[in-house]
């Protein structure tokens, strides 16, 4: 019963070249969620739509967009990987941006060549 | 490829005995508190919270206790198993803040058998 997917588990791009990971949620939950998270290190959001608002954080790079065509569906998108880039990348659903507990997919892990 | 991250806490209990993670956290204004369990290559996985007013909740095995004069977060996990075993991030969430979440930096818990 899976209820945040994220495909693919494993992506491989080169320097450079755009990707693009997907999730989706089987919850009807407001609010989605984009974190990097590097080795040993705790998730770091990168921004969340409410709905169909986008709310992009401070601090993350331009390099990283995303789109959500529907409830269902977050896309990130990195249009120049970077090594530096190299990492997890985990989408995460609430219900609500109130106090709302944020439910995890199992993430992607992207390497960078 | 990804940066070096940095060194996790980490503590090492037998099987069967109880452990205790501790989480400092920083938001004198945080009224929501969330423990995630995140094993190896996959997301974190919800584990319990609580919210500030509340000193101490329960669930199945485990407790979270909170102490807001010293903002002081912990987890008790009662006669831990290796499956147990895993990263444990605490989180914080602010009210005006919305539904951002804060992670402290995590503690690896290694279970002895």
């Amino acid at each position: 019963d899976a209820m945040v997917i994220q495909n693919p588990r494993y992506q491989v791009t080169q320097f450079g070249k755009p990707v693009t990971l997907s999730c989706s949620q089987t919850l009807n939950h407001n609010v989605m969620y984009w974190y990097q998270q590097k080795s040993s290190q705790a998730p770091k959001l990168l921004f969340h739509y409410y709905d169909k608002d986008f709310n992009n954080e401070a601090d993350t790079p331009d390099n990283f967009q995303s789109r959500r065509p529907n409830t269902s569906f977050c896309f990130l998108d990195i249009r120049s990987p970077g090594l530096g880039d190299a990492a997890m990348y985990l989408c995460a659903t609430s219900r609500d941006r109130v106090q709302e507990t944020q439910y995890f997919g199992p993430g992607t892990r992207l390497l960078v060549l | 490829g990804e940066s070096v991250g940095l060194h996790l806490p980490t503590l090492s209990v037998q099987e069967g005995d109880n452990s205790i993670i501790n989480c400092a956290y920083s938001n004198s204004a945080s009224d929501y508190f969330i423990w995630y369990k995140q094993e190896s290559g996959k997301g974190p996985q919800f584990i319990i919270d609580i919210r500030s007013n509340m000193d101490k909740r329960q669930g199945q095995r485990v407790t979270v206790l909170l102490n807001k004069t010293v903002k002081h977060l912990s987890l008790q996990i009662a006669a831990t198993q290796p499956g147990d075993s895993a990263v444990y991030f605490c989180a914080e969430n602010t009210n005006n803040a919305g539904n951002m979440l804060t992670f402290g930096g995590g503690t690896r818990l290694m279970v002895k058998p």
